[in-house]
């Protein structure tokens, strides 16, 4: 597509619930990046992918945060058993490498109850 | 220490003006750098690459310093749409790619 899509645009989850969110980075991009944005705070890295390798994850929280991307594309983070505090945006962005701009999807606004 | 500080601001000027803001970065290795504006719960959008000759872009100027570790992005004739928050970016390596906490730019009529 023309642009990274993120989905859902929103999410209310209940305490312990698991979440899938999910990027749509823009064709041809190897490089994929998942950042959580806290209010008034910049976006915080949480993982890397160049095509379907995750050669980073060095940013997740917990072992509750999980990503992955198997055929190199479209990549989902999960989150199981969401607290609080994982109430956040999560952004996808993706690039053709290293160097290069990011493009950051609209994100996803996850509001957990 | 954070690795990438920026002033939080706000910065609130009077349209017409110039303003300028630094972020500084801890990783001597660093090898690209980034300025990113952020509009209210909207997602980053990249504003312009920094290199080490400085360049401009219109009304922006980025530079950067590598012996003090600073970059900076200068707004000249600013206008009211101009009015975001702005993230410095700093890439060391392929994977680690880190954002400043933005500073906020309000600009006045």
């Amino acid at each position: 597509g023309a642009g990274v899509s993120q989905s859902p645009r929103y999410k209310v989850a209940k305490r312990g619930q698991d979440v899938a969110l999910r990027c749509d980075p823009i064709s041809g991009h190897v490089s994929l990046f998942w950042y959580q944005q806290a209010l008034g705070q910049g976006p915080e890295f949480l993982t890397y992918f160049q095509n379907e390798a995750q050669l980073d994850k060095s940013g997740l929280p917990s072992d509750r945060f999980f990503a992955e991307r198997p055929e190199g594309s479209v990549s989902t983070l999960k989150i199981q058993r969401t607290q609080q505090e994982d109430s956040a945006v999560y952004l996808c962005a993706s690039s053709l490498g290293a160097g290069n701009g990011y493009t950051f999807g609209s994100g996803t606004r996850l509001t957990v109850v | 220490r954070k690795e990438v500080e920026q002033d939080p601001g706000p910065f609130n000027v009077p349209e017409g003006a110039t303003v300028a803001f630094n972020c500084t970065y801890s990783n001597s290795a660093s090898q690209s750098f980034f300025w990113y504006r952020q509009d209210c719960r909207k997602e980053p959008k990249l504003l312009m690459s920094v290199y080490s000759s400085g360049n401009e872009d219109g009304r922006f100027t980025a530079q950067l310093n590598r012996a003090s570790q600073y970059i900076s992005l200068l707004i000249r004739d600013s206008k009211l749409s101009d009015s975001a928050t702005y993230l410095c970016v700093v890439q060391s390596s392929a994977s680690k790619i880190i954002f400043g906490s933005g500073t906020r730019l309000s600009i006045r009529p």
